[in-house]
């Protein structure tokens, strides 16, 4: 079964840009989270999708967004990006009723 | 109080030695926990989960649950070079269905 999969994997932009990221979860898996990873905070929690709707929540601004399809695809988006917030942004996938979470490869971005 | 905490590391063992692993959580209610190991510049990858009190073994990865000390840990033995890699536990939240992560600690194995 193919895993999480992320695109891009690599991104640069310039400050005030914004960027979608997206992530198509592993077949059958419903849920889809969303993490920021960065070297001082560790993995923070962005948000959680579940049959296109936003279940959780983390502590991130409104600059922060996302989305999720009916084939449970999801993006996130970041608006006004601002230096802070270059980090690798992990997705992750789990099962309807299960805890055990996925992860994709991350999307690494970095803002100049 | 952090909602689970880990020592940062790093943790040296030499090859062929028992690393052990500890995370503490704070909420009482919590009845799932995870352990992933992530390697430098890859994702975090699940590789152990533990549901009930005491030991589970799969392996070389043993996890230990205590849920009266709130008190989680992941022994690894005859570790390898190949295990050095940051180890984030992970819990659930008993009040929402999400997953709290530490901080994870960094395990050096030394050929």
């Amino acid at each position: 079964k193919a895993g999480v999969t992320q695109t891009p994997r690599y991104l640069i932009k310039t400050r005030g840009q914004q960027v979608t990221l997206s992530c198509s979860p592993i077949s059958g898996h419903r849920s889809v989270s969303w993490y920021q990873q960065t070297p001082g905070q560790g993995l923070q929690f962005l948000f959680e999708y579940f049959s296109e709707t936003q279940r959780n929540k983390g502590n991130f601004p409104g600059r922060f967004s996302g989305r999720q399809f009916s084939n449970s695809r999801s993006e996130m988006n970041v608006s006004t990006l601002e230096l802070g917030d270059s980090a690798l942004y992990l997705c992750a996938s789990s099962r309807q009723g299960r805890y055990e979470q996925y992860f994709g490869p991350g999307t690494r971005l970095t803002v100049t | 109080q952090k909602e689970v905490e880990q020592n940062s590391g790093p943790l040296s063992v030499p090859e062929g030695a028992i690393a052990s692993l500890n995370c503490t959580y704070s909420d009482r209610g919590s009845q799932s926990f995870f352990w992933y190991r992530q390697y430098s510049g890859k994702s975090p990858e699940l590789i152990m989960s533990i549901y009930s009190n005491g030991d589970k073994e799969d392996g070389r990865f043993t996890a230990q649950l205590n849920k009266a000390s709130q008190y989680v840990s992941l022994l690894i033995r005859d570790s390898q070079p190949s295990d050095s890699a940051t180890y984030l536990c992970a819990v659930e939240k008993s009040s929402g269905d999400k997953l709290t992560f530490g901080t994870g600690t960094r395990l050096a194995v030394r050929p």
